[in-house]
């Protein structure tokens, strides 16, 4: 499968534990998004990488969230001390540095459920 | 700023019935219109495009306009089947493609 590969694609977790998405993908594009999306919303943008440089980050992404490409390839995004309101299904996506690209390919997402 | 707007669901149609999904935007630049598709446990697929005013995105039956007087950017089929049932959203993309703007999406229920 050559797709974007989000795991694991559903978490649950207690309140106040930390949890970690990976994000795989497609090979040899340089650009990774993630996105968060809440039932009955549309997705939500969260951060964005070229390559290994986390180039923009939404006000969404609290101190309790962290993400990471460290060589350009796979992407992790933790978020400390889980609260209720982080219960969301989180998406990744890729794309490549083209001209005139206009498309991100997105993965199937990670379900997190904090109980 | 940069939002897209789009008729909320559930819309409920029978087969071969038409299909009409409002969507509007307002973006600070020059914007890309897009339509994604999210089937049930699946995740966002790209339905189709345009990325400049006047042009028509087309893919299985659907098409979309890109209105620049409107700013809209309305997704249409003639003729919907039971299989066309999932989530549908409307998005934009400003400048360099860094960024995805998405409505808050559209739920289609088809009827056989």
């Amino acid at each position: 499968d050559t797709g974007v590969s989000q795991n694991p694609r559903h978490k649950i977790t207690k309140r106040g534990q930390n949890v970690t998405f990976r994000c795989d993908p497609i090979s040899e594009h340089n650009r990774l998004y993630w996105y968060r999306q809440t039932l009955g919303q549309g997705p939500e943008f969260l951060t964005y990488f070229q390559n290994e440089a986390q180039l923009e980050k939404s006000r969404l992404l609290s101190d309790r969230f962290s993400a990471e490409r460290p060589k350009g390839s796979f992407s992790t995004l933790e978020i400390q001390r889980t609260e209720q309101g982080d219960s969301a299904m989180y998406l990744c996506a890729s794309s490549p540095t083209l001209a005139g690209n206009t498309e991100a390919f997105f993965g199937q997402g990670t379900r997190l459920t904090v109980v | 700023g940069n939002s897209v707007t789009q008729m909320e669901g559930p819309v409920t149609l029978s087969e071969e019935a038409f299909l009409t999904i409002n969507c509007t935007y307002t973006a600070t630049g020059y914007p890309s219109l897009f339509w994604y598709v999210q089937y049930p446990g699946e995740g966002l697929q790209l339905l189709l495009k345009a990325t400049k005013a006047d042009d028509k995105g087309s893919n299985k039956g659907f098409e979309a306009t890109y209105r620049k007087e409107t700013t809209s950017f309305h997704l249409e089929k003639g003729s919907v089947q039971v299989s066309d049932s999932a989530v549908y959203f409307c998005a934009l993309s400003i400048y360099n493609f860094n960024k995805f703007y998405f409505g808050s999406g559209t739920k289609l229920n088809v009827k056989p």
